[in-house]
């Protein structure tokens, strides 16, 4: 079954303990980005992957690192978590140029305390 | 950068009538435009979507329309029914420069039954 896997789910966590979200699909897709989603500012995109060992920022990168050593995983890694990074994230892929449509994983829903 | 905006951001209407969802965009260079429905506590889906070369497309009951002139791109549902309900976000993206999968703030759309 084609699908985006993330993982954990659900996370409470306290402020600076550092933590990785994983994020692995099995579609063989280029293209993978982690948002995060927030009420009233929809979902913003954090770091997105072109295709392996290639990253970069998107409107809300401060906080978050990622990478991408291969092409089925794109971990997003928070160094030192803080209050404001309590959030719904997703993780989606896609092909890089031709169809457009990204699939998303269940989201992982953190708080950070 | 781009900016896309969505609005409005909260519609409610009534069984069977219709519901319009407009966005803007600043980015003459993006070229999909994708619409994505989020079922509560459920992932984004995509819905369906237009490209830069089309004006209109339809798929049953729901349509999106693109003005590129005007740079904005609407979603209309029409006989609307209560699972319609859901928050729908507009998205833009560009394979001619950054890449970057924009979407915007979202639409709660609510239909009475």
């Amino acid at each position: 079954e084609a699908q985006v896997t993330q993982n954990p789910r659900y996370l409470i966590t306290v402020t600076g303990k550092k933590l990785t979200v994983t994020c692995s699909q099995n579609m063989n897709h280029e293209y993978m980005s982690w948002y995060r989603q927030d009420p009233g500012l929809g979902l913003r995109q954090i770091y997105y992957s072109m295709n392996v060992e290639v990253t970069d920022k998107g409107d809300v990168p401060e906080g978050y690192k990622v990478s991408r050593k291969e092409k089925r995983n794109f971990p997003l890694i928070l160094e030192s978590p803080s209050p404001n990074q309590t959030s719904l994230y997703f993780c989606a892929s896609g092909y890089r140029l031709y169809t457009g449509e990204l699939f998303f994983g269940e989201g992982s829903r953190l708080t950070v305390l | 950068g781009e900016n896309v905006e969505q609005h409005p951001s909260t519609l409610s209407v009534q069984e069977g009538d219709s519901a319009v969802i407009k966005c803007t965009y600043s980015d003459s260079a993006s070229n999909y435009f994708p619409w994505y429905k989020q079922e509560l506590g459920k992932r984004p889906q995509l819905i369906i979507d237009i490209r830069s070369n089309v004006g209109e497309k339809k798929d049953q009951r729901i349509a999106v329309t693109l003005n590129k002139t005007a740079k904005h791109f609407s979603l209309h549902i029409t006989e609307t029914q209560p699972e319609d309900s859901a928050v729908y976000f507009c998205a833009v993206y560009s394979t001619s420069g950054t890449y970057k999968y924009i979407f915007g703030t979202g639409t709660r759309l609510k239909v009475l039954a």
